[in-house]
């Protein structure tokens, strides 16, 4: 079936750091991966996604590129901010009986100003 | 309305009781889900509804956990005879369905359940 590994947390970085958070999956044929964000005390929101090899997913000055030779979709932020502390999650949307999106355990993230 | 809407938000309950939780997913949307998150944990599919299609229970931890959804619209999970170890925050999720893709999920804010 479909998975999703992720680096774990928790990660602690300094204001204006670089960011990366890894993220690999197992999947069959061809699936859509996603980052999901969960700030403070707030529901799961889509934070980017990518839907084909090669392709590069950004919002919010994070992005994360589907790599099929690698099977990753790392997610990477140039500097980071005090208000991106939250915690990311990566998932993967798969196609015919594996519909479902998967995620990964998710990891924490908190940044210090 | 706007979003998806989960009640209770939250629910305290004793161990061995029953206890529902609804979910009222976006209009229009053809797929449901329901996740279970726990304290430090990622998230833990349960179930997931696909328009008129059998829904895929393959997550549901046990017989004591079942779903429904009536209309293709409102969802309910059932929880009997809860035990301590269900205490989570349970989440309902909705998405269009394109070219047999889900390809964005809506949260809603989630039921904490705290099981006695």
């Amino acid at each position: 079936g479909n998975s999703v590994t992720q680096m774990e947390g928790p990660v602690t970085l300094s204001e204006e750091a670089f960011l990366t958070i890894n993220c690999t999956y197992t999947a069959t044929g061809y699936p859509s991966l996603f980052w999901y964000v969960q700030y403070p005390g707030e529901g799961l929101q889509l934070l980017l996604k990518a839907t084909k090899a090669d392709d590069k997913g950004s919002n919010k000055g994070f992005e994360a590129t589907y790599r099929k030779e690698t099977t990753s979709f790392h997610l990477e932020k140039g500097s980071v901010q005090v208000s991106d502390s939250a915690v990311y999650f990566c998932a993967l949307s798969g196609t015919g009986s594996a519909r479902q999106l998967t995620f990964g355990s998710g990891t924490q993230l908190t940044v210090l100003p | 309305g706007a979003g998806v809407s989960q009640s209770p938000s939250n629910k305290v309950t004793e161990k061995g009781k029953d206890v529902e939780l609804r979910c009222d997913p976006i209009s229009g949307h053809t797929a449901l889900y329901w996740y279970r998150q726990s304290l430090g944990q990622g998230l833990e599919f349960l179930i997931y509804f696909q328009g008129n299609s059998a829904p895929d229970k393959s997550g549901l931890p046990s017989d004591r956990f079942s779903a429904e959804r009536t209309g293709g619209s409102v969802s309910t999970l059932t929880i009997q005879r809860t035990q301590q170890e269900d205490s989570a925050v349970y989440l309902c999720a909705s998405s269009s369905y394109d070219r047999g893709r889900n390809e964005k999920l809506f949260f809603g804010s989630g039921t904490q359940l705290s099981v006695l």
